[in-house]
């Protein structure tokens, strides 16, 4: 059985900050992906970013970062200097090789204040 | 390029009615995903096809759900009856698969659904 843990479910920091959010997640399978979306007020999930169990570089896009480290079973992601914009609910989420169901955290809802 | 299609946006039904969403996938996606958001349980996946067969229904919660997709470009999640508790946003999915594809899955906007 897979599964994934996002343990904070509101995270308010004020505008420029930096806020990370954490992941997770447990699986038997050696060969997995781990993946970041971001749900807007709007209502809509948009993909940020997918790994691969055996690429554990770092990885920076702009102002988003991402930390994998197979050890803890941790997949955190960091907005560096935030903005209102960034305020949503950000999904971890995980899926086994050759499978490509998607396993869902349960959220963090981070709030942006200006 | 047109997105994932759902709809309706909206739904209000009364119990023991029946309901269908419908969603039209990015062309060229083989998988097509059907996902249920609630604040209690989060997102979970009720039904997954692959090249129109479904792969996965495990996550159909009961047989008042079923889901078809008759061909590549639209499916079907029907409820019948519906209950107070089928009350949620439910969301369409398509990915154009393989492992050496990002993985990304392309959602919908969602329907959202209330059962009074």
């Amino acid at each position: 059985a897979q599964k994934v843990t996002q343990a904070q479910t509101e995270i308010s920091v004020v505008e420029k900050e930096d806020v990370t959010l954490d992941c997770v997640y447990e699986t038997r399978d050696t060969t997995y992906y781990l993946f970041w979306y971001k749900q807007p007020p709007s209502g809509e999930l948009v993909f940020l970013i997918r790994r691969n169990s055996f690429d554990e570089q770092n990885e920076i896009s702009g102002r988003y970062s991402w930390n994998f480290q197979k050890s803890t079973s941790s997949f955190n992601f960091t907005i560096t200097a935030s903005q209102v914009v960034d305020s949503a609910v950000y999904f971890c989420a995980l899926s086994n090789f050759g499978n490509e169901k998607l396993t869902f955290g349960t959220g963090t809802r981070l709030t942006i204040i200006p | 390029d047109a997105g994932v299609i759902q709809s309706p946006r909206h739904e209000v039904t009364e119990m023991g009615q029946e309901v269908t969403l419908r969603c039209k996938p990015i062309s060229g996606h083989d998988y097509l995903f059907w996902y249920r958001q609630t604040m209690m349980r989060g997102l979970e996946l009720l039904i997954y096809f692959n090249n129109n067969v479904p792969i996965d229904d495990s996550g159909m919660p009961e047989d008042r759900f079923s889901a078809k997709m008759p061909n590549a470009s639209f499916s079907t999640l029907k409820i019948q009856p519906s209950e107070p508790r089928d009350s949620a946003v439910y969301f369409c999915a398509s990915s154009g698969a393989g492992m050496g594809n990002t993985g990304e899955l392309f959602f919908g906007e969602g329907s959202r659904l209330t059962v009074l």
